[in-house]
């Protein structure tokens, strides 16, 4: 069955510092995969997607994320965090077929002045 | 840009009430999808729905749940006998027919947050 894991339930870094948020999916073919962000009480906004191509792909905000296949991995980075990036970030996989969403836990992203 | 709109924001209902969450998809898009995240948790698949019919449901979608389009635009979730358990934000989303073009992506609705006491 697809599954998608975030490791990471809560994480804290500094303004200023890099960030690297994991992601890890189990899925039989090439997914669609996707990061949103969430503040508190507040919808989903799409920060990136990858369904083919590039494995490096960037999005707003100032993100990225690398597709790594042998890996099952689709990491969130940003070089440097500034305070209004604290929320909370989902990973998402799509299924082909129905392209219905299956969502990770989430990460809590706290960011320190 | 078109978007998927969502009413009510937010409703508070008393348990055991019946509730119709609504949801106006983008125009040109054939499914729709209703995602539910209670408080501090994930996003959950609720079900699909195509052509005027359930496509694929997940074990949250139980009898008391209900989907609708009772007309070209409006998609609609109802709980028909509302339990505490049910307090949750409600996503819609939609998403056009998967051409070549598809990227996979479902358009997200503002979500529908209820409250049942």
């Amino acid at each position: 069955a697809q599954s998608v894991t975030q490791p990471d339930i809560h994480i804290t870094v500094s303004e200023g510092a890099s960030l690297e948020l994991r992601c890890n999916y189990s899925y039989g073919a090439t997914p669609y995969l996707f990061w949103y962000v969430q503040s508190p009480g507040q919808g989903l906004q799409l920060l990136l997607k990858y369904f083919s191509g590039d494995t490096l792909v960037q999005g707003i905000k100032g993100f990225e994320a690398e597709f790594k296949r042998s890996q099952s991995s689709f990491n969130l980075r940003k070089p440097s965090v500034h305070w209004s990036d604290a929320a909370e970030y989902f990973c998402a996989v799509g299924v082909s077929g129905t392209y219905k969403y299956i969502f990770g836990t989430g990460t809590r992203l706290k960011v320190l002045a | 840009e078109p978007e998927v709109t969502q009413t009510p924001s937010h409703q508070v209902t008393q348990m055991g009430q019946e509730v119709i969450l609504r949801c106006v998809p983008i125009s040109n898009h054939l499914y729709f999808y209703w995602y539910r995240q209670i408080l501090g948790q994930k996003v959950e698949f609720l079900v699909s729905f195509y052509n005027n019919e359930i496509s694929e449901k997940s074990e949250i979608f139980d009898d008391q749940f209900s989907v609708e389009r009772p007309d070209g635009s409006n998609f609609t979730l109802k709980i028909r006998s509302t339990k505490l358990e049910d307090s949750a934000m409600y996503f819609c989303a939609s998403r056009p027919l998967a051409g070549a073009a598809y990227t996979g992506e479902l358009f997200f609705g503002e979500g529908s947050r209820l409250t049942v006491l």
